[in-house]
Formats: structure tokens, sequence, C-alpha cells
């Protein structure tokens, strides 16, 4: 069975600094997916960023970037220049690949809670 | 404009009266699922639909019940709440070979 830790709960970033947010996964699948998923106190799953796991290029999205290393099972998320809207709840997880027939399931971390101060 | 749907947003109930929070998706999508979310546990699969009327557990299914008598329903029962029910529940849906989840809105269940 997949496993998906983040083992920090809170952490706090000023306005348009940089914060990185560390997750670990553990799994014996050599194909999967990882995402970042920002939840707002609106409590809407919005996904911040998809990485393929067979692909060594690091995903980016705007703002938004991953750190994915493969041998180490590391996938940190990097929010660069943070804005007071990303304070959110910030959820890491796995997805083994979808298929026909399988269970498509997101396995997700514990989540970690990131204020960004004025 | 592509959603799932849940309701009620909010509920408050008793224990052991049943009830049923609905899902409904606009997209044709095969694949349903519904997870629970705990704070310091984050989000675990209750169960999941393939298709109309395939249904299987995920992680945590005690207590619950679904079914799936159309592609674009998916409802959540609980039979007899207790209240380590108390939780907030998310559907979620995909096409099958598709990594994308849409999420619904979220319950926000209260058992006393």
């Amino acid at each position: 069975a997949q496993t998906v830790t983040q083992s920090q709960p809170e952490m706090s970033v000023q306005e348009a600094e940089t914060v990185t947010l560390s997750c670990t996964y553990d799994t014996s699948e050599n194909n999967y997916y990882l995402f970042w998923y920002k939840q707002p106190p609106s409590r809407q799953m919005i996904l911040v960023i998809r990485q393929e796991a067979y692909k060594q290029q690091n995903a980016t999205e705007n703002r938004f970037s991953v750190n994915f290393q493969k041998a180490a099972k590391s996938f940190s998320l990097k929010i660069s220049d943070s804005q007071l809207g990303d304070t959110a709840m910030y959820f890491c997880a796995f997805m083994k690949p979808p298929a026909t027939g399988a269970n498509s399931k997101l396995t997700f971390g514990k989540g970690i809670t990131l204020s960004v101060r004025p | 404009e592509a959603q799932v749907t849940q309701n009620p947003r909010y509920l408050i109930t008793v224990t052991g009266k049943k009830l049923t929070v609905t899902c409904s998706q606009n997209m044709n999508h095969e694949y349903m699922s519904w997870y629970r979310q705990d704070p310091g546990l984050g989000l675990r699969q209750i169960y999941y639909s393939m298709n109309v009327e395939v249904t299987d557990k995920g992680d945590v299914p005690e207590g619950y019940k679904v079914s799936r008598k159309e592609k674009r329903n998916f409802p959540l029962i609980l039979e007899s709440p207790s209240p380590n029910q108390t939780s907030l529940y998310f559907c979620a849906s995909s096409w099958t070979r598709n990594t994308e989840a849409f999420f619904g809105q979220g319950t926000r269940l209260t058992v006393v």
C-alpha cells in the first residue's frame, strides 16, 4: 500500500517571499502520479500541480513548482512570490496510473496549513 | 459548466437517523468516489464506483453504503449515523483513464 507523509503541520511565510512545502511518499510502483491540492477556507479542493513519475522534468504552473526526487521519494512544492490568497491547507497526494476497471484512488497526506502574512 | 454537486453542504443530525448525501456530476464520468476528511488524517476513500451498478469499498467503508443506479449520481448513505462519522465529506469524479479528479464542494456532517 502507498503512504504519503507531510511532516510539517503548519507553516507561515511573509507575502512576496518563497516557501517550500515538503512531502515524502512510499510505494513499490515505478509509474505513478503525484499531486498537490489546495484547500482554501471555502473547503473546495483545487488542483495546484501534477507530476508524472516517468517525467524527469519538474512540473511548473506559474508561481508553483515542484522538486521531484524519485529515488528519494520526495515531492516538495515551492510557492514563489507568495500572495495572501495562497493561505490554505495544502495536501500532497499519490495515484497509481488510472486504468479501466481499477480504483483511481488518491492517497492523501495529512495536509499542511500555510499562512501568508501581510 | 463542468461540476460535481453535493447536497446538503451542511447537515446536523442525531445518532441513528438515516441520512443520504447526494452527489451528481455533469461530465459523463465513469469513475466516482467518496472521501472523508478528518483533522490530522487527510482525506481517506470510503467507497468508489467504476460505472453504473459497479461499486466497491475503499479504505474506510464501515457504516456507509453507496449506490450507482445512474451514471451521473452517486449518493452516500448512512443507515445509522454515529458521532464518529462526524466529518467533512467529498465526492469526486473522473474519467477512468484520466488523472484529473473533480471534487464537489464538500458536505460538513455533524452527528450528535
